[in-house]
């Protein structure tokens, strides 16, 4: 299997479930990326992992939690969700230099389209 | 001010028209500027990407970047209906992407 793989790619769940997300990169690379994809919006960055270790978060409110147990996977961890959480989220996938700077363009996952209700 | 500004559509055009599709951008820290496209329940899938001032071709599509102006264009030549899809453009600085909010494309048969 190549490139990222994100499972699963559909989930419901309630305000009250806990559930995660699950990602894995086959392209060598050494960061990866958690984005929120919603109707008419850009693309909102959540967070970055360089070689396991997180470099950014951006913002985003405690009911979600990353974890990056190696470079080749991530996970999101979801807990007391809200309705406005419903989205696509994508998981992406890039290399960084030991500069800390892109040395190539970001891979993307299918996505998991997520239903909170 | 975004980041990152492109124009949402909807884009309809007859199959075998040329499309252009644009974005302007603030920070001229941009090095990479790319172009993915986005079908329907899928993620997004990398196009093109260009590092310079210029144009770069790959078949009917050709990526365009003034960097004086901070603007990007993606052409599509001879467009079928399988193009039809959402455009985003993204550049980057650092480690991060920003992403345009995409132009949803639709090409007629």
């Amino acid at each position: 299997e190549t490139g990222v793989t994100q499972t699963p790619r559909h989930l419901v769940m309630g305000m009250t479930n806990k559930k995660s997300l699950k990602c894995e990169q086959h392209l060598g690379h050494n960061a990866m990326y958690w984005y929120k994809q919603s109707a008419k919006k850009p693309l909102e960055l959540m967070f970055v992992y360089n070689f396991k270790e997180q470099t950014e978060n951006n913002s985003v409110p405690s009911r979600f939690s990353p974890e990056c147990p190696n470079s080749s996977h991530l996970f999101l961890h979801l807990h007391t969700l809200q309705p406005e959480d419903s989205a696509l989220y994508l998981c992406a996938s890039s290399h960084v230099g030991t500069g800390g700077a892109v040395l190539v363009e970001a891979f993307f996952g299918q996505g998991t389209r997520l239903t909170v209700v | 001010q975004k980041e990152v500004e492109q124009d949402p559509g909807p884009l309809s055009v007859p199959e075998g028209a040329i499309v252009s599709l644009n974005c302007t951008y603030s920070n001229s820290a941009f090095q990479y500027f790319m172009w993915y496209r986005q079908y329907s329940r899928k993620g997004p899938e990398l196009l093109m990407y260009t590092y310079s001032s210029g144009n770069k071709e790959d078949g009917r599509f050709t990526a365009q970047v003034d960097k004086s102006s901070k603007y990007i264009s993606l052409f599509i030549r001879d467009s079928q209906p399988s193009d039809s899809a959402t455009y985003l453009c993204a550049m980057n600085t650092g480690n991060q992407f920003y992403f345009g909010t995409g132009t949803s494309l639709t090409v007629i048969p």
